[in-house]
């Protein structure tokens, strides 16, 4: 499979909290995309970062990608309540989604 | 601008019966995507349309589902007959980059509860 994986599966922090997330792949990319998908909703896009790209921002999203290690990470700094949601990533190449991070943030 | 646009939002249908989804992209997007999202997992892509031509079909299960995507605007996705595993939400998404499929707009989804 050409999937994404992220892990964990499942994470639970307090607002104010950072929440981190990975996503590991197995071929190689030319760019990797992180989405959000609040309950019964569709997928939204969040952030792109290119295989020359080693960090990239986006207000309180933090995404870096190693591409020796074939693995990219999903920071979210202060969370908040409305963080909520599950978080996938995936490649160009690769447009089946992983089963995502399922993250709550309680307040 | 309009997002995505999917009807119905719920479906309930008996197994064996048929079904159809629609879709209307984004104006201009080229590239339509339309995924299957089992509870619990991750979207999976049944198939990639560009303008109207296919791009990727190799996870449709073409014996009982069937797309199309006439005058390489709207589409529809038809299931028939319906199986109980075919229960599901599908998602509609569109993409204004033809080549590379970076950043995704999609729909709100369909659900689909097979009885």
């Amino acid at each position: 499979s050409q999937q994404g994986e992220e892990d964990p599966q499942a994470l639970s922090i307090q607002e104010g909290e950072n929440a981190t997330m990975n996503c590991s792949y197995k071929t190689s990319i030319n760019n990797l995309q992180w989405y959000r998908q609040n309950s019964g909703r569709g997928l939204v896009h969040l952030i792109l970062i290119r295989s020359n790209e080693r960090e990239k921002h986006s207000g309180r999203l933090r995404v870096t990608l190693d591409t020796s290690k074939k693995s990219s990470s999903l920071l979210i700094t202060a969370s908040r309540a409305a963080d909520t949601a599950s978080y996938f990533c995936a490649s160009e190449y690769a447009l089946n989604f992983g089963k995502g991070t399922s993250l709550l943030v309680t307040p | 601008e309009a997002g995505v646009a999917q009807s119905p939002r719920y479906k309930i249908i008996e197994k064996r019966q048929s079904v159809a989804f629609w879709c209307n992209p984004i104006s201009g997007h080229a590239t339509l995507y339309w995924y299957q999202q089992i509870l619990g997992q991750g979207p999976k892509l049944l198939i990639q349309f560009q303008n109207n031509g296919v791009v990727d079909d190799s996870q449709l299960p073409k014996d009982r589902f069937s797309a199309e995507r006439l005058k390489g605007v709207d589409s529809t996705l038809k299931i028939q007959p319906a199986k109980l595993e075919d229960s599901a939400v599908y998602l509609c998404a569109s993409s204004s980059q033809t080549g590379t499929n970076e950043k995704l707009f999609f729909g709100s989804g369909t659900q689909l509860s097979v009885l």
